[in-house]
């Protein structure tokens, strides 16, 4: 059973608009969340992270929020570029990491 | 900067052979993973190991065994590799500690079991 569930597999955006990724999870115990970033052929890379006595993280363009009561955190990119395009990945830490299904930003210029 | 390297970009075997990935990573890391990634299912931890000699199974263990006898390599066996066995896997390592959890992946091996 998905614990944690990325619900839009794909996502269009204009270039310097801004992208909304968002991620819901099912265990009220998960206490870290990280996104991920995947470019083709290559290995997921660490983008920005929340601990859930936080609501929201900011590093440059990046922003992630957590709404807990929801189970529900969300990626802002602000304003977004074409370099942009990846699958993002958002992933919860309970007794293992826990992966979503990925979402497919494209950023049109 | 963060190392974490896989012996194999690409990998074509035969149903019933033996496989073997190979993961390494230079940062001393305590936690050492495989996952796969499968379209429309994300990436599916197999197992993770914590310490030498030390595994854990993860949430699709079947078909697959571990083997970690120094801290930084971490092997993944295909005793009797299988078509539904074909897809990209990834190491990653982390340090123990919470409060730097992040996991560091290695570029993926894609595997094709015909």
């Amino acid at each position: 059973d998905q614990q944690v569930k990325q619900n839009s597999p794909s996502l269009s955006v204009q270039e310097g608009r801004i992208s909304i990724l968002n991620c819901d999870y099912t265990n009220s115990m998960f206490d870290y969340f990280l996104w991920y970033k995947k470019y083709p052929a290559e290995g997921p890379t660490f983008l920005i992270s929340i601990s859930s006595i936080k609501d929201k993280n900011e590093d440059g363009r990046f922003t992630v929020f957590l709404n807990k009561s929801a189970k529900h955190l969300s990626l802002h990119i602000v304003p977004s570029q074409p370099g942009d395009s990846a699958v993002y990945f958002c992933a919860a830490i309970g007794n293992q990491f826990y992966f979503g299904t990925g979402t497919s930003l494209t950023v049109i210029p | 900067d963060v190392k974490v390297t896989q012996s194999s970009r690409y990998l074509v075997k035969r149903t019933g052979e033996k496989v073997f990935l190979e993961c390494v990573q230079d940062m001393d890391h305590e936690n050492m993973f495989w996952y796969r990634q499968d379209p429309g299912l994300g990436l599916r931890l197999i197992y993770f190991s914590y310490d030498v000699k030390m595994k854990e199974k993860g949430d699709i263990p079947e078909g697959y065994s571990v083997s970690r006898e120094k801290k930084e390599r971490f092997s993944l066996i295909l005793e009797s590799a299988s078509t539904n066995q074909t897809s990209m896997y990834l190491c990653a390592s982390s340090f123990l500690d919470r409060r730097h959890y992040e996991q560091y992946f290695g570029p993926g091996t894609r595997l094709t079991v015909t």
